[in-house]
């Protein structure tokens, strides 16, 4: 049973679309992230939420949106989508007072 | 800074011998490292972490070593096998709070060949 599921696996889009990425974890974890992979960063930071508050955001741009409608979903709404932005983006969670992050199985994104 | 170097980029082992992945940090505040596997087409996986009250830790065939003084940390894999090969990963967290962002090396293409 996967306890993250992203959706949707696999997603190709044209440039100046706008598409969300879902997440929901089952793990019980009270906090969620977003992180990116691309050939020319490996794994970077983008957003994260903890009881559905915005704690941290490295991502320069205002494209890209995170939405919580609860506790336990981390979508991530990207609007006027630019080839950079072709990656696999992988949604993590954890537990607050704790360390360690887990990886859901990422949402692969190509912007033609 | 909060930069992570992670070296070699590229491992080719014989099976049954030691890899040995090395990362560096600049934030002197980082205080939990972990490592995650990452094969083709898969999330990358947790395998051993460390946090800064300790030097060692192993876990069956994974030893990780923590140098705080040098800022180094550094991933050992014991006895490997053609099943290790894949992307490794080493991170560090600052201690800020318990929802830090995780800042990544740029990962270790490891192949172990028979």
């Amino acid at each position: 049973d996967p306890k993250i599921i992203q959706k949707p696996k696999y997603l190709v889009a044209v440039t100046g679309s706008e598409k969300i990425l879902i997440c929901e974890q089952y793990l019980g974890h009270n906090a969620m992230y977003w992180y990116r992979q691309s050939a020319k960063k490996p794994l970077e930071f983008m957003f994260s939420y903890s009881y559905q508050k915005l704690m941290d955001n490295q991502t320069a741009s205002s494209r890209f949106q995170p939405q919580s409608s609860k506790k336990n979903h981390l979508d991530l709404q990207i609007t006027a989508l630019k080839p950079d932005d072709s990656a696999t983006y992988f949604c993590a969670s954890s537990q607050i007072g704790g360390k360690e992050q887990y990886f859901g199985p990422g949402t692969r994104l190509t912007v033609l | 800074g909060e930069q992570v170097e992670q070296l070699p980029s590229i491992l080719r082992v014989q099976e049954r011998s030691s890899a040995s992945i090395n990362c560096t940090y600049e934030n002197s505040a980082s205080n939990y490292f972990p490592w995650y596997k990452q094969e083709p087409g898969e999330n990358p996986k947790l395998i051993i972490d460390i946090r800064s009250n300790m030097e060692r830790k192993q876990i069956q065939g994974l030893i990780v070593l923590l140098d705080k003084k040098a800022k180094r940390f550094s991933l050992h894999i014991t006895d490997t096998q053609p099943a290790d090969s894949a992307m490794y990963f080493c991170a560090a967290q600052i201690a800020s709070s318990s929802f830090s962002k995780l800042v990544f090396g740029q990962g270790t293409s490891l192949s172990v060949v028979p």
